[in-house]
């Protein structure tokens, strides 16, 4: 079984619509983060969370809110979609005391916004 | 802020043969970590390779080694021996170790060089 999975793997939706994207870990991490991929522009930081209480705006967090309910459980929500945000999404996972505090990557989200 | 840049958009490799992929960052951190991450088609992220700042010595990790060099702010990826398999999107990454700083916790990621590998 996958350590970090995301859910769903693909999701088209409409502009206005509330999305949430799910992620769960196996691996035991504190840390967990959400990327978006776009062309041409690698990924970028979305949002960021050290610990259940602990929650961090990334580079692009406007439109986006996250929730993290529980140390494997971090949710990304788009409120109300807009065709921009139509990206890959990635939940990433990493534990400050392994080496170089390396972040594990789940399969991601294609989610289309029309 | 960090920035990191890959100059090289696509590369082509004959399998068996020996590839290296750029990556030059743009930091004033003396302490930090990178990464080389390969994505393929199926779309995840796996890590490939790491390297401490700290240490001097190149990171190897069986076919796949670095060229770290501090000074300069590089940091290649050698590909040795192709492998079908290794045909994928690669990203360079930069992970900042200052916890007072804007980017602590994040990695910032180059464009990526896709890498194809003919038979």
């Amino acid at each position: 079984d996958a350590d970090v999975t995301q859910t769903p793997r693909n999701r088209i939706t409409k502009t206005g619509k509330r999305i949430m994207l799910e992620c769960s870990q196996t691996k035991g991490h504190d840390r967990m983060y959400w990327y978006r991929q776009d062309p041409g522009l690698g990924l970028r930081l979305i949002y960021y969370s050290f610990d259940v209480k602990d929650i961090n705006k990334g580079e692009i967090s406007d439109g986006y809110s996250v929730s993290r309910q529980a140390q494997a459980k971090f949710s990304l929500s788009l409120e109300s979609a807009i065709p921009n945000q139509t990206a890959l999404y990635f939940c990433a996972t990493s534990d400050p005391l392994a080496r170089a505090d390396t972040q594990y990557f789940g399969p991601g989200t294609r989610l289309t916004v029309l | 802020a960090q920035t990191v840049t890959q100059s090289q958009p696509e590369m082509s490799v004959q399998e068996a043969e020996t590839v290296t992929l750029s990556c030059t960052y743009d930091t004033s951190e003396s302490d930090y970590y990178l990464f080389w991450y390969k994505q393929p088609p199926s779309r995840q992220m796996i890590l490939v390779i790491r390297q401490e700042a700290y240490k001097q010595q190149n990171a190897t990790e069986n076919r796949f080694s670095v060229n770290f060099q501090k000074a300069a702010k590089s940091f290649s990826l050698k590909i040795s021996d192709s492998q079908l398999g290794d045909a994928a999107m690669y990203f360079c990454a930069y992970r900042s170790l200052n916890a007072g700083g804007t980017s602590y916790g994040k990695l910032t990621f180059g464009q990526g060089t896709i890498l194809t590998v003919h038979p």
